[in-house]
């Protein structure tokens, strides 16, 4: 079965440019999170869907964060204009039933770098 | 609303027991514990729901006491291939939050030869 995928792995850019993360979740899994973790942290969740729809998205600072998830399937998550505090490595993760009912499959991560 | 992990680095030889903490201030519905070796995806490990469950997998196992609000992991005879940082994931109460789990800080784990 193949796992969370997630692209770019890697991705360096100058302050106040813009980014797109890309995921592609578990096939069949209904929820999707996306979660940041900054070096020496836990991952914090930024938004959280089931389905096409937006179930949590508090912690997203909408100012400059947006996450869409069209048809159900994969999601992506763009950052404009970016700051030095978003260097991170920003985690998707995928689980097949409703909110936090067991486990998360989490992808490899996308590292942003904010120069 | 983080929980607090303890300690936060261990370094064992290969072998040797460890034991993981997990505090929280809010009353817990679930604890969450993953694995995640450096430039990997954190990778499942156990949940324990409320009710004191305790539950294993291979030499780790984990308990969670409801009344303190703490989760303990367990690794023992460590091996190798338990090195990693880990994290507890908590869950404060389902309606309230819609199941959003608060990661703690981790705790790296170094397992020597």
């Amino acid at each position: 079965e193949a796992g969370v995928a997630q692209s770019p792995r890697y991705k360096i850019i100058e302050k106040r440019q813009s980014v797109a993360f890309w995921c592609n979740p578990i096939s069949g899994h209904a929820t999707l999170y996306w979660y940041q973790q900054i070096l020496g942290q836990g991952p914090k969740l930024l938004i959280q869907f089931q389905n096409n729809g937006v179930v949590d998205d508090s912690q997203l600072p909408k100012d400059r964060f947006s996450a869409e998830r069209l048809k159900g399937v994969d999601s992506t998550l763009k950052i404009q204009p970016a700051k030095l505090e978003d260097s991170a490595v920003y985690l998707c993760a995928s689980s097949p039933g409703s909110a936090n009912t067991g486990e998360l499959f989490f992808g490899e991560g996308s590292r942003l770098t904010v120069l | 609303q983080q929980p607090v992990q303890s300690p936060q680095a261990v370094i064992l030889r290969e072998g040797e027991d460890a034991v993981i903490n997990c505090s929280s201030s809010k009353a817990l519905y679930s604890v969450h514990w993953y694995r995640q070796k450096h430039g990997e995806a954190p990778v499942f490990l156990m949940i324990l729901l409320k009710g004191g469950e305790q539950k294993g997998h291979e030499k780790i196992s984990a308990s969670f006491n409801e009344k303190k609000q703490q989760s303990s992991l367990y690794l023992t005879a460590s091996q190798l291939s338990y090195s990693g940082t880990y994290f507890c994931g908590t869950e404060i109460w389902r309606g309230s939050t819609l199941g959003r789990l608060y990661f703690g800080r981790g705790t790296q784990l170094t397992v020597w030869p």
